[in-house]
């Protein structure tokens, strides 16, 4: 059935370093969505890419939706303590369906 | 602006017996969604409503889960008997109509209710 693929699903990176989060879609996707749950918390609404290619940032969080609207991209630059919890993408299909991925938890290590 | 609503925060109860979720959307929001989260993973959806009829509900276990959204705006969920592998975080989650375009697919949670049976 429909799948969204997210790797990795950990990354333990030092504060400073990057982190990238990837999403992988079986099939075409009308939008896409980003959200962050924290350690403890519930999913938070990020963004929704929405177009071909489009690139959105939001500080130092850069998202990217790919060319054929089947993967897109998560990149943190610089990860500070405030950063770690868990990011979700969540594709949405022609009939409205949002499909989540299963996350990539990010790791401040101490 | 007041977000999504849910109680209780926390339920222990012990396999066999059942337990109740309830949650209050934000006010105009027509869909509403319960999503069921193992420690762990994604948000699994159970049901989605459009105001009060049922939208998916494609991954509700019916042989003893039921939820309901009488008169389209609050909604309780249900699990009868329950089993050790229902522990989860159960998120209700709200949205305007998906009909929209644009920023209006958003999903707005509520806390959740972490589930526990022993």
């Amino acid at each position: 059935g429909q799948q969204v693929m997210q790797i990795p699903q950990y990354q333990h990176v030092q504060e400073g370093e990057d982190f990238t989060t990837y999403c992988n879609s079986s099939t075409t996707l009308s939008n896409i969505q980003w959200y962050k749950q924290r350690p403890g918390g519930h999913p938070v609404f990020l963004i929704q890419l929405v177009k071909s290619g489009e690139v959105k940032k939001q500080k130092r969080l850069t998202f990217q939706f790919g060319e054929a609207k089947k993967n897109s991209s998560l990149h943190i630059t610089a990860t500070q303590t405030t950063d770690v919890g868990t990011y979700f993408c969540a594709g949405r299909r022609s009939n409205y369906q949002l499909i989540w991925g299963a996350g990539t938890k990010l790791i401040i290590k101490p | 602006e007041a977000g999504v609503a849910q109680s209780p925060r926390y339920k222990i109860i012990e396999k066999r017996q059942s337990v109740a979720f309830w949650c209050n959307p934000i006010s105009g929001h027509a869909t509403l969604y319960w999503y069921q989260q193992i420690l762990g993973q994604g948000p699994k959806l159970l049901i989605q409503f459009q105001n009060n009829g049922v939208v998916d509900d494609s991954q509700l276990p019916k042989d003893r889960f039921s939820a309901e959204r009488l008169k389209g705006v609050d909604s309780t969920l249900k699990i009868q008997p329950a089993k050790l592998e229902d522990s989860a975080v159960y998120l209700c989650a709200s949205s305007l109509d998906p009909g929209r375009a644009g920023s209006g697919l958003k999903l707005f949670f509520g806390s959740g209710t972490q589930l526990s049976v022993l």
